[in-house]
């Protein structure tokens, strides 16, 4: 089975353009987190969906940052305009069922903004 | 008070020691906890989860839960140098959100 999919691997990007990473859940899973991992500040969630509806967005940073789930098997990460401070690698993550299930994480996206 | 914490590291242990890693959370309410292992570059993969208080072994892992301490340990028998990683706490709180400690980077020297 294939895994989580995020895409792109690698974003380098300069301050002001918009940034939107992607994600495919694995199949079956109905849980979808989306997590910031930077040195200073560690693996932050930012979003949880389940069932494709949002459930938790208290952990997005601002206003530049949304976040959508159109389907089950899709879902993506905005950022406009971007700043350097949003530099850091963001995980996608899905799981089956709610509770305490397994969450799977993708290879995740290196962002660099400039 | 962060809602999980963990040992700050680095922790370095001799090849064939028993590396011990401990995490501490804030919500009493807490059911479910997991030992997650994110080698340099790489992203996290479940490694260990525990529901009830007690000892949980799994091959050369242990997990040990203890609520009323609001306490989570991991402990690796036999360390191996394929084990230096950073290990991350998660925690599933009572709103049903998984939160991560900041992680604790394990060496094991050979």
């Amino acid at each position: 089975d294939a895994g989580v999919i995020q895409s792109p691997r690698h974003e380098v990007t300069e301050m002001g353009q918009e940034v939107t990473l992607r994600c495919k859940p694995i199949s079956g899973h109905n849980s979808l987190f989306w997590y910031r991992q930077t040195m200073m500040r560690g693996l932050e969630l930012l979003i949880y969906f389940n069932n494709n509806v949002p459930i938790d967005d208290s952990g997005m940073p601002e206003d530049r940052f949304s976040a959508k789930m159109p389907n089950a098997s899709f879902s993506t990460l905005k950022i406009q305009p971007s700043e350097p401070r949003d530099s850091a690698v963001y995980f996608c993550a899905s799981r089956k069922g709610q509770g305490g299930y397994e969450q799977y994480f993708g290879p995740g996206t290196r962002l660099t903004v400039t | 008070q962060k809602e999980v914490e963990q040992n700050s590291g680095p922790l370095s242990v001799p090849e064939g020691a028993i590396a011990s890693l401990n995490c501490t959370y804030s919500d009493r309410g807490s059911q479910s906890f997991f030992w997650y292992r994110q080698y340099s570059g790489k992203s996290p993969e479940l490694i260990m989860f525990i529901y009830s208080n007690g000892d949980k072994e799994d091959g050369r892992f242990t997990a040990q839960l203890n609520k009323a301490s609001q306490y989570v340990s991991l402990l690796i028998r036999d360390s191996q140098p394929s084990d230096s990683a950073t290990y991350l706490c998660a925690v599933r709180t009572s709103y049903d959100k998984v939160i991560f400690g900041p992680g604790t980077s394990l060496s094991v020297i050979p």
